[in-house]
């Protein structure tokens, strides 16, 4: 079973830093490029990056570029989302997903981010 | 950069068909994905492609893409479709991926 479990968020303030982690299992994790994919409270969704599957090529919003570094390692199976001077409109549950061909399938679970003072 | 409009509500009674429309700058041009997200829950994909739909997806839901509009059709509504339905394209020009602004459909 394909499956993705997000990780490490929380609550932080204005200014800070927080590091997400995306677990994968049940396929290939090497052959996919991956995406995190964010969703304010009571809003819609906002696609934030984008990393192929030999890290060669990324991507970002411009909401979070510059901010916002995303970054993988196959070894592990693992995605990462380094996030930096965080604002209050960050606040948001955050979704790694696996891409096929320009879409999004499946979705982690969500890690919830608060920045707030 | 590309914006994809969604009207925000949809009713509709059960067994009765819903129709969801997602408006973009010559969308047809482009391949449109559909998510459904109930409360709490995470995205699933329920059409791609403008109208295929993955493996596990009743027959019920189907898309059609052309011109500036594409739109997802739910026939024989039914109470468990009740959800916020997003599309999405992948847009060329800015090499980002775009949602849009999503529409709740409500089972009366």
């Amino acid at each position: 079973e394909v499956q993705l479990v997000e990780s490490g968020g929380g609550l932080v303030q204005p200014g800070g830093s927080l590091r997400l982690s995306c677990a994968a299992s049940g396929f290939t994790f090497s052959s996919y490029s991956m995406n995190w994919v964010r969703q304010a409270p009571g809003k819609g969704l906002e696609w934030v990056s984008y990393i192929s599957s030999s890290s060669s090529t990324i991507y970002y919003a411009d909401s979070v570029k510059g901010r916002f570094t995303i970054s993988r390692d196959n070894a592990k199976n693992s995605l990462y989302l380094q996030m930096n001077s965080l604002r209050a409109e960050d606040t948001a549950v955050y979704y790694c997903a696996r891409e096929i061909t320009i879409l999004f399938d499946p979705w982690g679970q969500g890690t919830l981010v608060t920045v707030s003072s | 950069s590309y914006v994809l409009t969604q009207p925000p509500s949809v009713s509709v009674a059960p067994g009765q068909t819903a129709r969801i429309t997602c408006g973009g700058n010559n969308i047809g041009s482009k391949s449109v994905h559909w998510y459904q997200q109930k409360p709490g829950q995470a995205p699933v994909l329920v059409v791609y492609d403008d109208s295929d739909r993955p493996s596990g997806i009743p027959e019920r839901f189907s898309g059609s893409n052309s011109g500036n509009t594409a739109t997802l059709t739910i026939s024989r509504v039914e109470a468990g479709d009740e959800a916020d339905y997003y599309c999405q394209v992948w847009d060329s020009s800015s090499d980002h991926y775009v949602f849009g602004t999503g529409t709740k459909v409500t089972v009366l």
